[in-house]
């Protein structure tokens, strides 16, 4: 099982382009997660999936989009970069739920010019 | 604002010695409490979750819960220099936009 895994791994894009970062897990698991990690801010929830279908947000979803294509993957989407959005961004998945134990991708560093 | 508090470190011990981490949350309704490991330039990986008041042992592993003083902690025993890294205390205060907060981490380091 690969687990959790996050496309592309590092990406530079200059300041109104627009990206989508791809995550899948082989786990069969129902709830998937966004995070983005800054230096001094520890993590923080951008969105989350609770179960295929469904989308909600975090605490920090303003300049993101979301889509949970299946039960497997779940993509961010930024439509209009920011320099501000320059950040390290990690995809987790959970059996069912916030009780659940969450396991995290590899993350992608994102990095906007 | 649901808060988790961590000492940010660095925590240094020596090699073989007993390291406790510890973590304090704001929400008294708080559920199920988790640590992960995140080496430098890694993504966090999961230690332990823990739900009920008391200790829960894994290896070289005990979590701690303290739900009256709002109190988690984490002991490593016979700490090596692979245990290393920063520790990330998540505590959950039950589901929404809330779900899951992290602390930011404290940074052990395991002087040989």
């Amino acid at each position: 099982n690969a687990g959790v895994t996050q496309t592309p791994k590092f990406q530079v894009l200059k300041t109104g382009q627009s990206m989508t970062l791809q995550c899948a897990q082989d786990m069969n698991h129902n709830s998937m997660y966004w995070y983005r990690q800054d230096p001094g801010m520890g993590l923080r929830l951008i969105y989350y999936s609770a179960s295929e279908g469904t989308t909600d947000k975090g605490e920090v979803p303003n300049g993101y989009n979301v889509s949970r294509l299946n039960k497997r993957e779940f993509s961010l989407r930024l439509e209009s970069a920011a320099p501000s959005q320059t950040s390290v961004y990690f995809c987790a998945s959970s059996e069912a739920g916030w009780d659940y134990e969450q396991y995290f991708g590899p993350g992608t560093r994102l990095t906007v010019t | 604002q649901k808060e988790v508090e961590q000492n940010s470190g660095p925590l240094s011990v020596p090699e073989g010695a007993i390291a406790s981490l510890n973590c304090t949350y704001s929400d008294r309704g708080s559920q199920s409490f988790f640590w992960y490991r995140q080496y430098s330039g890694k993504s966090p990986e999961l230690i332990m979750s823990i739900y009920s008041n008391g200790d829960k042992e894994d290896g070289r592993f005990t979590a701690q819960l303290n739900k009256a003083s709002q109190y988690v902690s984490l002991l490593i025993r016979d700490s090596q220099p692979s245990d290393s890294a920063t520790y990330l205390c998540a505590v959950n205060s039950g589901g929404g936009a809330d779900g899951l907060t992290f602390g930011k981490g404290t940074h052990l380091i395991i002087q040989p």
